[in-house]
């Protein structure tokens, strides 16, 4: 089975800075989707990015980006010029290319920004 | 763009009592989901469900718990007898289920159970 890991429970960062959140993940399979979710006070999940994992390019969305590192299996996201409305929960999501949708989450980083 | 729309956004109940959450996923999607949150921690897969039957489900889906497609737009998840440990928000999700590489997984924006 796929696990997710995310070691960061919180971080903080000075507004306008640039902040990178961890994630590592196991699984024996070789072609699968990495995600981030964004989930705000209101609890809603919001895709913030997705990587292929066959595709060695890193997926960048705006300021949002990802460093994919798929020999260590990590998977972080890097927010640059943070706002205040990037302070949430941030869940790292596995799924398979095999079979549904189904995604397994990480635990979860809060990320707090410092005005 | 289309939304998944859950209903009541808040529901309270008592223990041992059952309950219904409703979802209607977007119109042309073809598998459905349930996952839950509870407070403060990660978000776990439920169930998924395809051609009006299970096709996954988790330890946590035992048997108190069943899901529907009473119709051709709504998709429930009923739990038979609550207990205070279902605390917890449920999402419902769908997508195409085309198998196309670019396949997305839409959320709802949850409906906050809270057994008393």
């Amino acid at each position: 089975a796929q696990t997710v890991t995310q070691s960061q429970p919180e971080m903080s960062v000075q507004e306008a800075e640039t902040v990178t959140l961890s994630c590592t993940y196991d699984t024996s399979e070789s072609d699968y989707y990495l995600f981030w979710y964004k989930q705000p006070p209101s609890r809603q999940m919001i895709l913030v990015i997705r990587q292929e994992a066959y595709k060695q390019q890193n997926a960048t969305e705006n300021r949002f980006s990802v460093n994919f590192q798929k020999a260590a299996k990590s998977f972080s996201l890097k927010i640059s010029d943070s706002q205040l409305g990037d302070a949430a929960m941030y869940f790292c999501a596995y799924r398979s290319s095999f079979g549904n949708e189904k995604l397994t989450f990480g635990t979860g980083t809060r990320l707090t920004i410092i005005p | 763009e289309p939304e998944v729309t859950q209903t009541p956004s808040h529901q309270v109940t008592q223990m041992g009592q059952e309950v219904i959450l409703r979802c209607v996923p977007i119109s042309n999607h073809l598998y459905f989901y349930w996952y839950r949150q509870i407070l403060g921690q990660k978000v776990e897969f439920l169930v998924s469900f395809y051609n009006n039957e299970i096709s996954e489900k988790s330890e946590i889906f035992d048997d108190q718990f069943s899901v529907e497609r009473p119709d051709g737009s709504n998709f429930t998840l009923k739990i038979r007898s609550t207990k205070l440990e279902d605390s917890a928000m449920y999402f419902c999700a769908s997508s195409r289920g085309t198998g196309n590489r670019d396949e997305k997984l839409f959320f709802g924006s949850g409906t906050q159970l809270s057994v008393l």
